[in-house]
């Protein structure tokens, strides 16, 4: 088990540039999560697929962020125009759903600072 | 959006017990109580999770009060690796079964 990479950890950057992070979940694992951490917050969900398909997103995924899982294994999202507010760790976590459990594991995460 | 209140912060002596308060007052039957942990720095780790039954692993101990609306994890010997944010998480049942972690509680093991 080689639990979920991200990559890359720490990505700085200039506003208005874009911006793209890459998940590799646990291989036998069909949902993937991605979140958003802020200095001081837990947490906060952005969007979740099941397999290649992207079943939730958040109204925080503004229209400049985009997650793809072409193939229902790696995910990436992308951050389009990056704004100041952008600052911050994303996280992306996997899960083998079953219908009582599925309990995340989650990366280290990605950091991003847009200057 | 987090349905769960937990104190900011707490302290415990290492080697003793950390328990830490969970209120989710509007649980509902088929919600789940999770708690995860972030130690600084790293992504959220699982811990334990329960309906209505107390539960143990070897990490921690869950108890679910009679009514659902509170909870209590508890760590039996802390140690300073514990130190970290620790999340209360009422999870829905469902096809959405997101965690909405909110900020969580951080415990701090005192040498």
């Amino acid at each position: 088990d080689t639990g979920v990479s991200q990559d890359p950890r720490h990505k700085i950057t200039k506003r208005g540039q874009n911006v793209t992070f890459r998940c590799d979940p646990i291989s036998e694992h069909n949902r993937l999560y991605w979140y958003r951490q802020t200095l001081g917050q837990g947490p906060e969900f952005l969007t979740y697929f099941q397999n290649e398909a992207q079943l939730e997103k958040s109204r925080l995924l503004s229209d400049r962020f985009s997650a793809e899982r072409p193939k229902g294994s790696f995910s990436t999202l992308e951050i389009q125009r990056t704004e100041q507010g952008d600052s911050a760790m994303y996280l992306c976590a996997s899960s083998r759903w079953t219908e009582n459990t599925g309990e995340l594991f989650f990366g280290e995460g990605s950091r991003l600072t847009v200057l | 959006d987090a349905k769960t209140t937990q104190p900011p912060s707490m302290d415990c002596a290492e080697g003793r017990a950390a328990n830490l308060p969970c209120n989710h007052s509007t649980i509902s039957g088929n919600e789940y109580v999770y708690w995860y942990r972030q130690i600084h720095s790293q992504g959220p780790q699982y811990i334990i999770h329960g309906l209505k039954n107390n539960e143990t692993n070897e990490m921690a101990s869950l108890i679910i009060t009679e009514d659902r609306k509170s909870s209590t994890l508890i760590l039996p010997h802390a140690t300073l690796r514990d130190t970290a944010v620790y999340y209360c998480i009422v999870r829905v049942e469902g096809t959405g079964n997101q965690f909405y972690f909110g900020t969580g509680t951080s415990l701090t093991v005192i040498p």
